[in-house]
């Protein structure tokens, strides 16, 4: 199984400061259809997650654009460019280019 | 409104069998692969199966495989996950995701329920 592995755990950060959290692969994550099948979701506190960010940088419909993916190969990052109140729960990146799809420990993010 | 709504869940002793459901809403249901991912408490999120629009291909996590079956049903706008010989293990709660994609983009999971939970224990 490939194994995704995200930094920090935790993360407390200023209302309007930026964030930044880690995620890598044990494999690559690019397909040989040329696409990289990385994802980024959002759980907040008691709600089921909801999708971010897909193929590593696309910002999904309502995302705001604080929110920035990048990376490629086996190493990639979502940037909060400035965290606001709403944006506290927890991170998982979550690879789907193959069975089974694995997600990351997941990244708790608390406002200060 | 595009709305997946859970249930199911419950209390079951190990050993035991429980069948949830995930009932679709506000999109064309047929057109769209599936999944369950489901999350232990305090714990991080786990794929559990696939199935695809017409359900010619459907997939399992390890730890489901020989246990778990998942299917669907377009005429109900429905989607299902029977659960056999549970574990105590398999305590969580479930989701169903829906898959998207387009002719340019795969989605991923863009439309998750609000969740049904499942406790195996004696």
């Amino acid at each position: 199984d490939i194994v995704m592995t995200q930094t920090p755990l935790s993360l407390s950060v200023t209302p309007g400061q930026p964030a930044s959290i880690s995620c890598k692969s044990s494999q690559s994550l690019l397909h040989s259809d040329g696409k990289t099948y990385l994802y980024w979701y959002l759980q907040k506190p008691g709600q089921p997650p909801q999708l971010l960010i897909y193929e590593v940088s696309n910002r999904f419909s309502g995302v705001p654009d604080r929110f920035s993916g990048s990376g490629s190969g086996t190493d990639f990052t979502l940037k909060i460019s400035r965290v606001e109140a709403e944006d506290v729960g927890v991170y998982y990146c979550m690879q789907s280019i193959q069975l089974p799809w694995t997600f990351g420990q997941g990244t708790k993010v608390e406002i200060k | 409104e595009v709305q997946l709504v859970e249930s199911g869940g419950g209390l079951v002793q190990p050993g035991g069998s429980l069948r949830l459901s995930c009932a679709a809403s506000g999109f064309t249901f047929s057109s769209y692969s599936m999944n369950w991912v489901r999350q232990a408490p305090g714990k991080g999120l786990e794929w559990v199966s696939y199935i695809s629009s017409s359900s010619s291909t459907i997939y399992y996590a390890d730890s489901v495989k020989g246990r778990f079956t998942i299917s669907r049903d377009n005429a109900k706008n429905s989607l299902y996950l029977q659960m056999n010989s549970l574990r105590a293990e398999d305590t969580a709660v479930y989701y169903c995701a829906r898959d998207s994609n387009n002719w340019n983009y795969y989605y991923g999971m863009d439309v998750w329920g609000q969740g049904t939970t499942v406790t195996v224990s004696s």
